[in-house]
């Protein structure tokens, strides 16, 4: 059975950090790795999706890494600015299902 | 719609009642999930649906959990006799195809569902 954990639960840093949020998963048959945004009382923000296949991927500020055979996924936030402030969840597609598997995440606020 | 639509927003029900949670997914997405999150929980999927077939039920808690959709887009979840333990945010998400293949999910704001 898939698990995913994330670490730091929480995190608090000064605007203008760069920063690395972790996930682990502990089964490596899957489709993709996903990494979303939750604001409060809101849905999810989709961020980056990285295949099997990939070992990264980018957008604006954030970079998405997967390693498969360590069972880990990193997100790269540079620069951060207080809009960033949000609950950042990372998700495994298992292979074969079209669930997704999601960690509970880590609450991100970046101070002014 | 511009986005994945769901009502209601807020729901409180009386243990016992039963509940019906809407989902209006993006137009054209063939692909539609339900997925639940409580209180101090991570997400856990429910259901998903490929067309109006539901492929993969094996996230639903109970049998007092049922879901439909019809025409290939809205979908309806169904809570029967509702107990304390069901209170949490029920999301829905659809996507142009299959999120195995790559495509992006799009998750609505959710039904808060209280029951009392």
């Amino acid at each position: 059975k898939q698990e995913v954990t994330q670490i730091p639960a929480a995190l608090s840093v000064p605007e203008g950090e760069n920063l690395v949020l972790n996930c682990s998963f502990t089964d490596s048959a899957i489709y993709n790795l996903q990494w979303f945004r939750q604001d409060p009382g809101k849905g999810l923000t989709s961020l980056l999706l990285i295949q099997s296949s990939q070992r990264e991927q980018t957008s604006g500020r954030l970079n998405a890494s997967l390693d498969k055979s360590s069972g880990r996924s990193t997100l790269y936030i540079a620069a951060s600015q207080p809009g960033d402030s949000a609950t950042y969840l990372c998700a495994a597609q298992q292979g074969g299902s079209e669930k997704l598997v999601f960690g509970k995440g880590t609450k991100l606020t970046v101070n002014p | 719609g511009a986005g994945v639509s769901q009502s209601p927003s807020n729901k409180v029900t009386e243990k016992g009642k039963d509940v019906e949670l809407r989902c209006d997914p993006i137009s054209g997405h063939t692909a539609l999930y339900w997925y639940r999150q409580s209180l101090g929980q991570g997400l856990e999927f429910l259901i998903y649906f490929q067309g109006n077939s539901a492929p993969d039920k094996s996230g639903l808690p109970s049998d007092r959990f049922s879901a439909e959709r019809t025409g290939g887009s809205v979908s309806t979840l169904t809570i029967q006799r509702t107990q304390q333990e069901d209170s949490a945010v029920y999301l829905c998400a659809s996507s142009i195809g299959w999120g195995s293949s790559g495509n992006t999910i799009y998750f609505g704001e959710g039904s808060w569902l209280t029951v009392v």
